[in-house]
């Protein structure tokens, strides 16, 4: 089944010990994104691709960064983590034209920041 | 104002019931717009996509009011299973792909 695939589904670091997630997909979307979201929080979008086109939120604090080596692959990448980075990160996909900006998600990674 | 505002809830309705929640976005340029449900620590998943003359699947009626800038998911004959919570998903006019969620609305079906 075609399908958004996120690694660890669980991830346990120290504060200020680098973490990098991953999200890889079948679906062949033109679009991922990574939203954190944090208990009875909305998903707040961190940024999203559309093909290698990089697309930062104004407020996305600079301790997280992203990589898209390739269509179906995309990183995440906390590079200090702290407590407050605590949150489920989810991965999700989208196609463009017909069908646009209906999100399929992964199962989500995880953090848990000692 | 944030972008997308929901009544988080809880509701607490009996089986059987029907229940409605709502839905407010504060960019008139918003073009697309969705409900998603959430179960606890999972992942959100398409419930339904809105459109402007509102539309139906099965016991679920989605209503769009431009106008109002208001969406509106109905749930009728409410089941056990329908428990969940249900996030209101916007466009993001300007911005690429993004799209930004409701904090989402919390429902209980009890027997």
């Amino acid at each position: 089944d075609a399908m958004v695939i996120q690694n660890p589904r669980y991830q346990v670091t120290q504060f200020g010990k680098p973490v990098t997630l991953s999200c890889s997909q079948t679906l062949n979307h033109n679009v991922m994104y990574w939203y954190q979201q944090k208990s009875s929080q909305a998903p707040k979008l961190l940024f999203h691709y559309y093909d290698k086109d990089f697309n930062n939120e104004a407020d996305t604090p600079d301790n997280f960064q992203s990589r898209r080596p390739n269509t179906s692959f995309c990183f995440l990448d906390i590079r200090s983590p702290g407590l407050g980075d605590a949150a489920m990160y989810l991965c999700a996909t989208s196609r463009t034209g017909a069908g646009a900006n209906v999100l399929t998600f992964g199962a989500g990674s995880r953090l848990t920041v000692l | 104002r944030k972008e997308v505002e929901q009544d988080p809830g809880p509701f607490n309705v009996p089986e059987g019931a029907t229940v409605a929640f709502n839905c407010t976005y504060s960019n008139s340029a918003s073009q697309s717009f969705f409900w998603y449900r959430q179960d606890c620590r999972k992942e959100p998943k398409l419930l339904m996509s809105v459109y402007s003359s509102g539309n139906e699947d099965g016991r679920f009626t989605a209503q769009l009011n431009r106008a109002s800038q208001y969406i509106s998911l109905l749930i009728r004959d409410s089941k056990l299973s329908d428990s969940a919570t249900y996030l209101c998903v916007v466009t993001k006019p300007n911005s690429g792909y993004a799209l930004n969620f409701g904090k989402g609305t919390s429902l209980l079906v009890t027997p």
